[in-house]
């Protein structure tokens, strides 16, 4: 149950678009459509941003988009805003029946 | 509104053990499956274990496996993670989380392995 792989951090000016990737294996990235994106504000709890590789709840701003490809999901969030600054974690369901989260990505607002 | 509210964290020294608890409401709690993750204080998130809503199927971390003990009570809309043989490393904040899909989390309850 290796973590999945993320970029440390991610920067972008605001109205800018950033993408985060999440690199895992054919066991749980590339298992099934079952990959979620995070978004977590220090002091505050972690909040769903789109399940299922590309969903999105109810809520959350069209900004926010996600994909996948073979092995890698990611998260596009277009139009930067100031409030997206926080990290934002993968995680995928595993051909074991268990979760694993991706590292976390910084995303910092110029 | 849908409401997760842990407790039962605390400090406890290295092989001694806990039980955690989260109450339900707001939702359905049967219909769902429910999770624990917890997250190390400035690091990242860990998935811990899974229960199915009917409590007849669990899932764990490999990390905690054969130490930690997932259950519900649909009755009383409860879950629990009775953990035992505590590591340092077990130190976290420890959160319940609505379904496969985390949504929405628990505030959390910590715990603190020390000696």
């Amino acid at each position: 149950q290796s973590a999945l792989t993320q970029p440390p951090s991610a920067s972008g000016s605001p109205g800018q678009s950033v993408t985060i990737s999440c690199t895992g294996t054919r066991s749980d990235v590339g298992y099934s459509k079952f990959v979620s994106w995070y978004q977590h504000h220090p002091g505050k709890v972690p909040k769903l941003m789109v399940y299922e590789d590309d969903k999105r709840p109810l809520g959350v701003p069209d900004r926010f988009s996600g994909s996948k490809s073979g092995n890698t999901a990611s998260l596009t969030v277009s139009g930067l805003q100031a409030e997206d600054e926080a990290d934002y974690y993968c995680s995928s369901y595993t051909d074991s029946g268990t979760f694993v989260f991706g590292i976390g990505t910084r995303v910092t607002v110029l | 509104e849908v409401q997760l509210v842990e407790s039962g964290g605390g400090l406890v020294q290295p092989g001694g053990s806990l039980r955690l608890s989260c109450k339900a409401s707001g939702f359905t709690f049967s219909a769902y499956w429910m999770n624990w993750v917890r997250q190390v204080p400035g690091k990242g998130l860990e998935w811990v274990s899974r229960i199915r809503n009917d409590g007849t199927k669990t899932f764990y971390a490999d990390s905690v496996k054969g130490r930690f003990t997932i259950s519900r009570d649909n009755a009383k809309n409860m879950m629990y993670l009775q953990m035992n043989g505590l590591r340092v490393e077990d130190t976290a904040v420890y959160h319940c989380a609505k379904s496969d899909h985390f949504d929405p989390w628990g505030q959390g309850t910590l715990v603190t392995v020390s000696s």
